[in-house]
């Protein structure tokens, strides 16, 4: 898991802000996520994907959008949109080992505020 | 969609005894269930998994239960040790290649006292 590094490590925006998390990964891997973490929560997707140029929508994607331009990049991008972005971000990336099943790998996560 | 519900919330042991966790899902097309552990501070992490075609699994102190009818999956582990306190998520998808979205349980905080 040392392989995948998000940026920053804190993130204070002020409302109607947008701001970018970084994730990048130099594990090979094809996939990569991003959830949010809460309280009492667990965690939740926002978007993955499987290859680049291409991502889905995860449970609660409104409000925020992603690109995938390069394999070893995945930025997420919180919009004014998103009504409540105070939260712990989490990026993963996985590959599927011969026969499966895979293992996601976590990044250490960033942690954004809205001021 | 896929729903994972998961029980309970916290948990408090004594060293040396063993902890349950449960969890159902909703989806039976699903067949694939991580068990990953977050300690305080640090990243999620892959402690254990099961495929639908397996109904146990074990690895040393730790074992991985799934009952398809039912459609729940527990996590048990054996001989609570203080650093096995920690945050645990059970998840379940649809598959096992890369890219299949992982749906999470909301956690459960196990604390083990000595």
């Amino acid at each position: 898991d040392g392989g995948i590094t998000q940026s920053p490590k804190y993130l204070f925006r002020k409302e109607g802000q947008n701001v970018t998390l970084s994730c990048e990964q130099n594990l090979n891997h094809d996939a990569m996520y991003w959830y949010r973490q809460d309280p009492g929560q667990g965690l939740r997707l926002i978007y993955y994907s499987q290859i680049v140029n291409d991502f889905q929508k995860g449970d609660i994607a409104e409000g925020y959008s992603v690109s995938r331009e390069k394999k070893e990049s995945f930025p997420l991008t919180v919009t004014s949109a998103q009504k409540n972005p105070t939260a712990f971000y989490l990026c993963a990336s996985s590959i599927p080992p011969a026969g499966g099943p895979y293992e996601q790998f976590f990044g250490p996560g960033t942690r954004l505020t809205v001021l | 969609g896929e729903n994972v519900e998961q029980h309970p919330s916290t948990l408090s042991v004594q060293e040396g005894d063993s902890a349950v966790i449960k969890c159902t899902y909703s989806d039976s097309a699903s067949n694939y269930f991580p068990w990953y552990k977050q300690e305080l501070g640090k990243r999620p992490q892959l402690i254990i998994d099961i495929r639908s075609n397996v109904g146990e699994k074990k690895d040393q102190r730790i074992a991985v239960t799934l009952n398809k009818t039912a459609k729940h999956f527990s996590l048990h582990i054996t001989e609570t040790q203080p650093e096995d306190s920690a945050v645990y998520f059970c998840a379940a998808s649809k598959g096992y290649q890369a890219g299949t979205a992982l749906i999470f349980g909301k956690g459960t905080t196990l604390s083990v006292s000595s």
